[in-house]
């Protein structure tokens, strides 16, 4: 079963637009999310996380946002730029040290 | 600073071959960890470990393969008699501390294996 899931396989923006991706969990045990940035032939590069205890972290033109409620997190990139351009995973992990990942979503910011 | 390394970058083997897959770690990181990513997935974890502990293997598929950290520094990822689904990008990660879920996980850039 997919602990977390990432539904929207592509995005398309142009640039200085909003990008926002989006991703989904079904382990309420889960208390600590993280966003990984991923070019071809590069590993996995971290971005930005949250802890459960808050709603929100910002860091430059990046925001995520965590409703536990909903069980749902958000990346927020504003405004996009062409390099941006990369697959995004959401993570997650139960207060141990593996991640979960997502399947990611591929973002394109064109001109 | 130099980040993770993994070696080699690409290996194809036969079906039935064994293949070494090499990671050295950032300089001084405690943790290492090991995932699978499948063409089109997410990375998957296959295990961890803490200096040379090998403390959580639970996401190893098969007894096919096997991880080891002798000195608490290099790692190596053994996979014997590979089989078709074993193709994929093996990824290595360290962190800096003794565990724990807000320590972060810094990636090597992979080894992609092709089992023909």
């Amino acid at each position: 079963d997919q602990q977390v899931k990432q539904n929207s396989p592509s995005l398309s923006v142009q640039e200085g637009r909003i990008s926002i991706l989006n991703c989904d969990y079904t382990n309420s045990m889960f208390d600590y999310f993280l966003w990984y940035k991923k070019y071809p032939a590069e590993g996995p590069t971290f971005l930005i996380s949250i802890s459960s205890i808050k709603d929100k972290n910002e860091d430059g033109r990046f925001t995520v946002f965590l409703n536990k409620s909903a069980k749902h997190l958000s990346l927020h990139i504003v405004p996009s730029q062409p390099g941006d351009s990369a697959v995004y995973f959401c993570a997650a992990t139960p207060n141990t040290d593996k991640l979960i990942f997502g399947t990611g979503t591929r973002l394109q910011v064109f001109p | 600073g130099a980040g993770v390394s993994q070696s080699p970058r690409y290996k194809v083997a036969k079906r039935g071959q064994d293949v070494a897959l090499r990671c050295d770690p950032i300089s001084g990181h405690v943790s290492l960890f090991w995932y699978q990513q499948a063409l089109g997935q997410g990375p998957e974890f296959l295990t961890y470990f803490q200096n040379e502990a090998q403390l959580d293997k639970s996401g190893l598929p098969s007894d096919r393969f096997f991880a080891e950290r002798p000195e608490g520094s290099v790692s190596t990822l053994k996979i014997q008699r590979t089989q078709q689904e074993d193709s994929a990008v093996y990824l290595c990660a360290s962190s800096l501390g003794s565990g724990g879920s807000t320590d972060t996980q810094y990636f090597g850039p992979g080894t992609r294996l092709t089992v023909l």
